[in-house]
């Protein structure tokens, strides 16, 4: 199983929309989880942190669930603007593991 | 104005040539760390850095070489290129703590014929 892992997509989805997408890891001892932002052809933002209760950040929500072990990220009222690539990004001892990303495509 | 710098941004070199890409970031972080970013593999760690004089391999260190001889820089060394190091590279920094914000630099694109 890797380390981190997310659906490619992409995700093709009309502007107002709310996606939604997880991310698994398989290490139970990590510690941090985040969620990066990346356009093409840049370099990745963090968009958000993630926490066992959940955090929420204007139409953004993420949340972690360590019994299942994946995090989630919500879009609400999606717009163009959207449109990235979406990274979960993991740390465990000594250790900052980066999902391959999910692709959103926001649709107008 | 807090940020990671790259140089160069884009570089075409030929097999063999010895290349150094800089780093520099002005945050006062202990963390740096190299990335490559290829199509279908996401980011892969090259070499990371917790503090001045230490460095430790990354998942890809096959073919590099980085020193950090000041906390400010991270330099990455391509010895003798080859063909399958041409890639998109990212350097980030951090504080050291639980919760990391990686901040990135902008990239160089590196091609190697």
């Amino acid at each position: 199983r890797k380390e981190v892992e997310q659906d490619p997509g992409p995700f093709n989805v009309p502007e107002g929309a709310t996606v939604a997408f997880n991310c698994t890891y398989s290490n139970s001892a990590s510690q941090s989880f985040f969620w990066y932002r990346q356009d093409c052809r840049k370099e990745p933002k963090l968009l958000m942190s993630v926490y066992s209760s959940g955090n929420e950040d204007g139409r953004f929500t993420a949340q972690l669930n360590r019994a299942s072990q994946y995090i989630s990220l919500l879009i609400r009222d999606s717009k163009l603007s959207d449109s990235a690539t979406y990274l979960c990004v993991v740390t465990a001892p000594a250790k900052i593991i980066f999902g391959k990303g999910t692709r959103l495509h926001i649709l107008p | 104005e807090a940020q990671v710098t790259q140089n160069p941004r884009y570089l075409i070199t030929v097999t063999g040539k010895k290349l150094t890409v800089t780093c520099s970031q002005n945050m006062n972080h202990e963390y740096m760390s190299w990335y490559r970013q290829d199509p279908g593999l996401g980011l892969r760690q090259i070499y990371y850095s917790m503090n001045v004089e230490v460095t430790d391999k990354g998942d890809v260190p096959e073919g590099y070489k980085v020193s950090r001889k000041e906390k400010r820089n991270f330099p990455l060394i391509l010895e003798s290129p080859s063909p399958n190091q041409t890639s998109l590279y990212f350097c980030a920094s951090s504080f050291v703590g639980s919760g990391i914000n990686l901040y990135f630099g902008p990239g160089t694109r590196l091609t190697v014929t």
